[in-house]
């Protein structure tokens, strides 16, 4: 099967910069994403990591470490409407291969 | 068009009632997600078509759920005999392959299920 957990609340200060953790088992692994949802709205992609290291997209950087089950998004310059929920989303494989979203880290930032 | 739609935004219906919720995947997409979504929660998978494969159903809450996915496009969701514990808000989500970055899944808007 598959379990993926992350922090359930994050708060961080406009200008900062703050990392969020993901920690997964699954069976086989066929890549990990991330999806930023703000309020009342649909998730929508952020970033995607299959191979060890760092992925970077502006001011949205995520790493993966596959022996560890271990991945981080790393938000800099933060604005106020990064605050939302940053889910994050593991694809198994074989006939693990749906994929399973985690409970999601809700980020408020505030002045 | 241009994205995932689903339609409707918002259904309201008593309990006991049936439900048949729409959605029109991105066009070429070859995989298609059902999540459902309560208030402050995070994604819970229910069902998952990839191809002319069989779908994953392993999600599915009930035997009162049950969805279907018609010429490889279009799929609609059923909820039977509606609860008041399936009021959330159902996503449907599609990806153009399931390997790489085009595993990466669009979501539509959603439809917001209220149960009375």
């Amino acid at each position: 099967g598959q379990n993926i957990d992350q922090p359930t609340e994050m708060t961080a200060t406009e200008g900062a910069i703050v990392q969020i953790n993901c920690t997964y088992q699954t069976s086989g692994f066929n890549g990990l994403f991330w999806y930023q949802q703000h309020a009342g709205e649909a998730p929508t992609f952020l970033s995607y990591n299959v191979l060890d290291g760092l992925e970077e997209k502006g001011r949205f950087s995520s790493f993966l470490s596959r022996s560890k089950g271990y991945s981080y998004l790393l938000l800099k310059e933060l604005q106020m409407k990064d605050s939302a929920s940053y889910l994050c989303a593991v694809r198994g494989a074989g006939g693990y291969n749906k994929l399973i979203f985690g409970a999601g880290t809700r980020l408020a930032v505030h002045p | 068009g241009a994205g995932v739609s689903q339609s409707p935004s918002n259904k309201v219906t008593e309990k006991g009632k049936d439900v048949e919720l729409r959605c029109d995947p991105i066009s070429g997409h070859t995989a298609l997600y059902w999540y459902r979504q309560s208030l402050g929660q995070g994604l819970e998978f229910l069902i998952y078509f990839q191809g002319n494969s069989a779908p994953d159903k392993s999600g599915l809450p009930s035997d009162r759920f049950s969805a279907e996915r018609t010429g490889g496009s279009v799929s609609t969701l059923t909820i039977q005999r509606t609860q008041q514990e399936d009021s959330a808000v159902y996503l449907c989500a599609s990806s153009r392959g399931t390997g790489g970055e085009s595993g990466s899944a669009f979501f539509g808007p959603g439809t917001r299920l209220t149960v009375l």
